[in-house]
């Protein structure tokens, strides 16, 4: 029933290793999104993709990658993980690109040793 | 560059009345929302004003002013599960900026 789905819940893991996090609506919406929320609590946009196509690509470091097999799916892999990605990562998702409401999914808790 | 403010932090009573303000300066301008976000939970959607007013939904209401660059959360008859983060979030062109959000304590 869950309308937007990550995983994993929480992650833990040492420096400069690669990891992925899932991420899977079933809202029927064409877009999805990755945000990232420092320790400050800041939420800032990473990703957007609409039906597949990457829309919204801010300076984030190419070590990470974004990857939409279809439109119900958003994966994002890091890779060369530094001490400044542990944050909590969101997954989001939109009817379209100039829909009003996003919905969040539960968050990935990134934390690197 | 994009620029949202909000107060960090504020307090009230269980049954009080509390505006929590937002101000803008954004490249663009193409809706408001507010957001409540517990701890350790995802953020949700509370309103979304495009059009200068106010914009009422049960207990919280939501004002915007265009020209001011201006907008106010307001959060009637508090209750201690209102204790949250709200975020003000202004979307330009086709995304969403936050601000880093005003942290809400209800006291007994």
């Amino acid at each position: 029933d869950t309308a937007v789905s990550q995983t994993p819940k929480y992650l833990v893991t040492q420096m400069g290793n690669d990891k992925s996090i899932k991420c899977e609506q079933n809202l029927g919406h064409d877009t999805m999104y990755w945000y990232k929320q420092d320790s400050k609590k800041f939420l800032k946009i990473m990703f957007s993709y609409n039906n597949k196509e990457l829309i919204i690509n801010e300076t984030v470091p190419n070590r990470f990658s974004p990857k939409s097999p279809d439109k119900a799916h958003l994966n994002l892999h890091i890779n060369s993980l530094e001490l400044g990605d542990s944050a909590v990562y969101f997954c989001a998702s939109s009817q379209g690109a100039q829909e009003e409401t996003q919905y969040f999914g539960p968050g990935t808790r990134l934390l690197v040793l | 560059g994009q620029n949202i403010d909000q107060p960090t932090e504020m307090t009230a009573t269980e049954g009080a009345i509390v505006q929590i303000n937002c101000t803008y300066q954004t490249s663009g301008f193409n809706g408001l929302f507010w957001y409540q976000q517990h701890a350790g939970e995802a953020p949700t959607f509370l309103s979304y004003n495009v059009l200068d007013g106010l914009e009422e939904k049960g207990r919280f209401s939501s004002f915007l002013s265009r020209s001011k660059g201006y907008s106010y959360l307001l959060l009637k008859e508090l209750q201690m599960k209102d204790s949250a983060s709200y975020l003000c979030a202004v979307r330009v062109f086709q995304k969403l900026v936050f601000g880093t959000g005003t942290r809400l304590l209800v006291s007994p």
